[in-house]
């Protein structure tokens, strides 16, 4: 299965704007592009959902180029209970008649005051 | 609404020995997913139900892994017998077919040791 690549960390400042990108080159022609976030011994949780171009709800904003072949979670204004997780999840299609979830790397957000 | 259970949160086991997981999806879901999930990795998909007909479990280990819905709500999970290479968090999570994204719904784990 190809890998759904993403920067193992980043770091940021509270207030600043954060982008986390996913490169996802096996992206199933038919499946969404989704977003999780997961703290330290919990399971993941979604934070948003998109198909193509750009997506925003009350937390964060997803931008997908036209080729879908990679997307960027954006986080405005990050503060410190931010500091978490986050993982791109796609469908990948290798000939079958369903799609395999692949979740990608994760990167480590870090947010210092 | 209840979030998805699952139990128990924490096992720890001797290589060769058994173990069975247990989880209870949010009421009504259709789809159930098992995840294993390395630490430092992202979660890996072990096997999808939808209700209690399997969708996908290429990634499932069958030589030693086994995964049952009965009646398209509570699931289990096995290893028999376990390797050290299973230390993990295994996530339960369930989603709804009727929702418009297919926003899953994960437990809280349970982190599993092998000795």
């Amino acid at each position: 299965l190809a890998k759904t690549t993403q920067p193992i960390s980043m770091d940021s400042y509270e207030g600043q704007e954060v982008n986390i990108t996913c490169s996802h080159n096996n992206i199933a022609t038919n499946d969404y592009i989704t977003w999780y976030q997961q703290f330290p011994s919990q399971g993941p949780r979604f934070i948003i959902q998109g198909y193509k171009t750009k997506v925003t709800n009350e937390v964060a904003s997803l931008f997908i180029p036209a080729d879908r072949k990679s997307s960027t979670l954006s986080l405005p204004r990050v503060s410190l209970s931010d500091t978490a997780v986050y993982y791109c999840l796609v469908g990948e299609n290798y000939g079958g008649a369903t799609n395999k979830l692949i979740f990608g790397t994760g990167t480590l957000l870090a947010v210092q005051p | 609404e209840a979030g998805v259970a699952q139990s128990p949160r924490y096992k720890i086991i001797e290589k060769r020995q058994s173990v069975a997981f247990w989880c209870n999806p949010i009421s009504g879901h259709a789809t159930l997913y098992w995840y294993q999930q390395i630490l430092g990795q992202g979660p890996k998909l072990l096997i999808q139900f939808q209700n209690n007909g399997v969708v996908d479990d290429s990634q499932l280990p069958k030589d030693r892994f086994s995964a049952e819905r009965l009646k398209g709500v509570d699931s289990t999970l096995k290893i028999q017998p376990a390797k050290l290479e299973d230390s993990a968090v295994y996530l339960c999570a369930s989603s709804s077919l009727d929702s418009f994204y297919n926003e899953q719904f994960f437990g809280p784990g349970t982190r599993l040791t092998v000795l």
